[in-house]
């Protein structure tokens, strides 16, 4: 079973960039889609992006200016990175791994991790 | 971009009940459709995905049904443990939109 881990800043200042890491375990990153997805406090999912193992990504277009993801084979590993962040950013922001059958859906979740964006 | 639209919102039942929470796309997704559950202060949980299929694990009283534009989550029997919130999400199109979630509260 896939497991996944973020890490990373828990503080970020304004218009500063949010970088988190998301390690798997129990698997190779070298093959599926690998995902993030954000939710503010107290409200609902938000869908970030996704890379592909072959380094092909897709991205919301609400956040394309700003976001970049993309992985390290060599340690297993994929990352985030959200550039010129905002309060509107504070959020928990989950990693994920899809699956595929007749179409990629997300199965595995990390625990998510709480960023706030504050000076 | 698909929009995801869950109905309703908000709802609370009896233990034992039957629960029924909706979810329409703005266009046709074919049957490429998940559902998960976010009991509160925890990470969200794939419940169904293919708008049928149970993922491995998930107790048989939780059913999906639907296809297109029309998607439809049942609880047969609703237990304390299923107190939680439920989103769809279409994976159809390139932009994977959630819906905005249905809470479920015990009456």
């Amino acid at each position: 079973q896939v497991k996944l881990q973020e890490s990373g800043p828990g503080l970020v200042k304004p218009s500063e960039t949010l970088s988190l890491t998301c390690t798997v375990s129990g698997g190779s990153i070298s093959s599926y889609y690998w995902t993030w997805i954000r939710q503010p406090p107290g409200k609902g999912l938000e869908w970030i992006g996704y890379v592909y193992y072959r380094g092909s990504t897709n991205y919301n277009p609400s956040l394309k200016s700003r976001v970049t993801i993309s992985l390290d084979t060599s340690k297993n590993q994929f990352s985030l990175k959200l550039s010129s962040v905002t309060a509107a950013d504070t959020a928990v922001y989950y990693c994920g791994h899809l699956a595929y059958s007749s179409g990629w859906y997300l199965d595995y979740w990390g625990q998510g991790t709480l960023v706030t964006v504050s000076s | 971009d698909i929009q995801m639209t869950q109905s309703p919102s908000s709802l609370s039942a009896s233990v034992g009940d039957r629960v029924t929470i909706t979810c329409r796309a703005s266009q046709g997704i074919s049957s490429y459709l998940a559902w998960y559950q976010q009991k509160p202060g925890k990470v969200p949980k794939l419940l169904i995905y293919g708008a049928s299929t149970l993922q491995s694990g998930v107790p048989s009283r939780f059913s999906g049904s639907g296809s297109g534009t029309d998607f439809t989550l049942i609880i047969s029997s609703l237990q304390p443990e299923d107190i939680a919130t439920y989103y769809c999400q279409n994976y159809y199109s390139a932009l994977r939109t959630f819906g905005q979630g249905t809470k479920v509260e015990i009456k």
